[in-house]
């Protein structure tokens, strides 16, 4: 098994770009997906496959990964970005999931 | 358009089995190119992964989880199903089902809106 790390908390001021990450070391083996969820609502994927984006996700969603540390940038962040984001990986086995904390992203 | 419906009691004794059953529509629990999974949140916190389980019946669990834990698939009825026992307040939590797309990571790229499991007596 293995653990995915995520700042807790992260804001940015409107218009601006903010990296959120996640660190493991199933993610040298593995490619992260991430989601955005908001009060009260289930999770969204925004992105699978390192850097793919689901249809009806803004491109100022991007993803990357270097190393052990999986990265979703928003570029140009909106009001709307408000939320928690999630991380999801593999686990060093490949047969299993393992979610990261969570960072709260706040949009000052 | 997949959707997916959680089902299940809101309200399990401390000791007793939670059960929960995920109705699929617009997509079939019998693709070889999906996984189906659980996913939960306990209030206030992060989500955590429970377990897959695949069109053919092979399951992935949660080590934390294994040995109370089973997921099924019915694949007449098109949906498939949590069960959890011995339950204890620390179970207490939304509980989302999801479908797993069967890439190389595995996205969850469909989700139920979440049920709420309250263990209490």
């Amino acid at each position: 098994s293995s653990e995915l790390t995520q700042d807790p908390a992260v804001s940015v001021a409107l218009g601006q770009t903010v990296r959120i990450t996640c660190q493991g070391d199933s993610l040298r083996s593995y490619f992260a997906s991430w989601y955005q969820q908001k009060p009260g609502q289930a999770p969204i994927l925004v992105i699978y496959d390192k850097h793919n984006r689901p249809s009806g996700i803004p491109d100022r969603f991007s993803g990357s990964l270097s190393g052990n540390t999986a990265s979703l940038t928003i570029t140009g962040a909106q009001a709307e970005d408000e939320a928690d984001y999630y991380c999801n990986s593999r686990d060093t086995s490949g047969k299993l999931l393992v979610f990261g904390g969570g960072t709260k992203l706040t949009v000052l | 358009q997949v959707q997916l419906q959680e089902s299940g009691p809101g309200l399990v004794k401390p000791s007793e089995t939670l059960s929960l059953t995920c109705s699929v529509s617009g997509a079939s629990v019998s693709s070889r190119d999906y996984y189906w999974g659980w996913v939960r949140q306990p209030p206030g916190k992060g989500l955590q992964w429970i377990g897959n389980i695949y069109y053919s019946g092979n399951t992935y669990y949660n080590p934390s989880l294994r040995g109370r834990l089973t997921i099924s698939v019915d694949t007449s009825k098109n949906h498939f199903s949590l069960k959890l026992s011995s339950v204890t307040a620390a179970d207490t939590a939304v509980y989302y089902c999801a479908r797993l797309n069967g890439g190389y990571d595995l996205p969850l790229d469909y989700w139920g809106q979440g049920t709420l499991v309250t263990v209490s007596s």
